[in-house]
């Protein structure tokens, strides 16, 4: 079972903002390591979406955005649109596990 | 562009030993880590090591210890021996490249573990 929680699913009408919570602990997110954040279109491999709990890789639209606070991060994402269904995945480094570890995921349904 | 892509049996027996290639182009492997991942059906995703250019390894605990992995930068490649397998290791394997973050994935290989 993984260390980082994260809600089973949101939904949004097109255009709406949606956030997507990522929970973890004081070995993982709270003990300072970094945040990522993975979109994995159905059927096909995850995709690098937010790195370093807040950048954006080359390619990767504004309407997409990570913070971070504590031991939880977030993912938001503006502009609903409907290529943006996929489950979203966040993922840390957990230093009592000595594991890189992923959060349990989110369906986005538009 | 960067690009992996993962090869190897498509099935395994119970008991037996799991055997992946990924085949890395449009960047050298020198200066990298490169990890593999698997994803159960209709679960979630779960490390299970990387390996440096170099042949440093780190693996997942939990996996205890039935990960093994190798790297032949002549061939781009590296790979995976995963054994004594199970069911429960039925998933679709994911290599990527480096780690925190897996900036390039490739499209995966469903494996499959039934007699």
């Amino acid at each position: 079972q993984s260390v980082l929680t994260q809600p089973p699913s949101v939904s949004g009408a097109p255009g709406q903002r949606v956030t997507i919570s990522c929970t973890g602990s004081s070995s993982n997110i709270g003990a300072g390591y970094d945040v990522h954040w993975y979109q994995q279109l159905p059927g096909t491999a995850p995709k690098l979406l937010i790195y370093g709990s807040t950048k954006r890789p080359s390619g990767v639209p504004d309407r997409f955005s990570g913070s971070k606070s504590g031991s939880s991060a977030s993912l938001a994402i503006t502009g609903l649109q409907a290529e943006d269904e996929a489950d979203y995945y966040c993922q840390s480094y957990d230093s009592s596990l000595t594991s890189f570890v992923f959060g349990t995921g989110t369906k986005v349904t538009v | 562009q960067v690009q992996l892509q993962e090869s190897g049996p498509g099935l395994v027996k119970p008991s037996e030993t799991l055997s992946l290639t990924c085949s890395v182009s449009g960047v050298s492997m020198r200066g990298y880590y490169w990890s593999w991942i698997r994803q159960p059906p209709g679960k979630g995703l779960e490390w299970i090591g990387y390996i440096h250019y170099s042949g440093t390894t780190k693996y997942n605990p939990s996996l205890k210890r039935r990960a093994a992995m190798s790297v032949d930068t002549s061939k781009n490649q590296f790979s995976l021996n995963f054994s004594s397998v199970t069911a429960a290791d039925t998933a679709v394997y994911f290599c990527t490249r480096d780690f925190d973050p897996f900036d390039y994935w490739g499209q995966g290989t469903l494996v499959t573990v039934s007699s």
